[in-house]
């Protein structure tokens, strides 16, 4: 079975400008999570959905936003760039919400 | 959800028994106690999990203790590709509330 795959692997992006993310779960995977990860402030939860519906939301400001779509793949976005949201992008799907996740190697931002 | 404490780093020689501790002294009794390991470069990825009784897998074991106050992570034999940080992390069983990491435990296997 073909694993979480995040697209793509890495991006460059000038400050200001706005990116979209894509992750395609697990087959048979319906609730996707979102992390960011840095050097300094290690692994961070940005949003959780299931079945199209977001169900938790981490401590990021409006400009990081997302959506999961009817078959569960899922996308986020980063509008309005600033240098800071350089960092690793990691989704994770699992079968259901209370299962263990499962990550993607992630999309490498820098924004310069 | 509760918070973990754990080592910040490790060795162990390869092709010995790897325990990694973690103390979850404010674990509810609806907490699962998880295990993910991140290898450099990579994404995390799941190695095991419990609630209350001992685990075991094809990847390791978890003990935890009766009082569920702490837990150990045991990789019975520990080659260099074992080499990555180990997470331990607590969480609601209903998933209600998303995994929060840690900075984790730096093992390094050495030969």
């Amino acid at each position: 079975k073909a694993g979480v795959t995040q697209t793509p692997r890495y991006l460059i992006k000038t400050r200001g400008q706005q990116v979209t993310l894509s992750c395609s779960p697990i087959s048979g995977h319906r609730s996707v999570s979102w992390y960011q990860q840095t050097p300094g402030q290690g692994l961070q939860f940005l949003f959780e959905y299931f079945s199209e519906t977001q169900r938790n939301k981490g401590n990021f400001p409006g400009r990081f936003s997302g959506r999961q779509f009817s078959n569960s793949r899922s996308e986020m976005n980063v509008s309005t760039l600033e240098l800071g949201d350089s960092a690793l992008y990691l989704c994770a799907s699992s079968l259901q919400i209370d299962s263990p996740l499962h990550f993607g190697n992630g999309t490498r931002l820098t924004v310069t | 959800d509760a918070k973990t404490t754990q080592p910040p780093s490790m060795d162990c020689a390869e092709g010995r028994a790897a325990n990694l501790p973690c103390n979850h002294s404010t674990i509810s009794g609806n907490e699962y106690v998880y295990w993910y390991r991140q290898i450099h470069s990579q994404g995390p990825q799941y190695i095991i999990h419990g609630l209350k009784n001992n685990e075991t897998n094809e990847m390791a074991s978890l003990i935890i203790t009766e009082d569920r106050k702490s837990s150990t992570l045991i990789l019975p034999h520990a080659t260099l590709r074992d080499t990555a940080v180990y997470y331990c992390i607590v969480r609601v069983g209903l998933g209600n509330t998303p995994l929060v990491f840690g900075k984790g435990t730096r093992l390094s296997v050495i030969a």
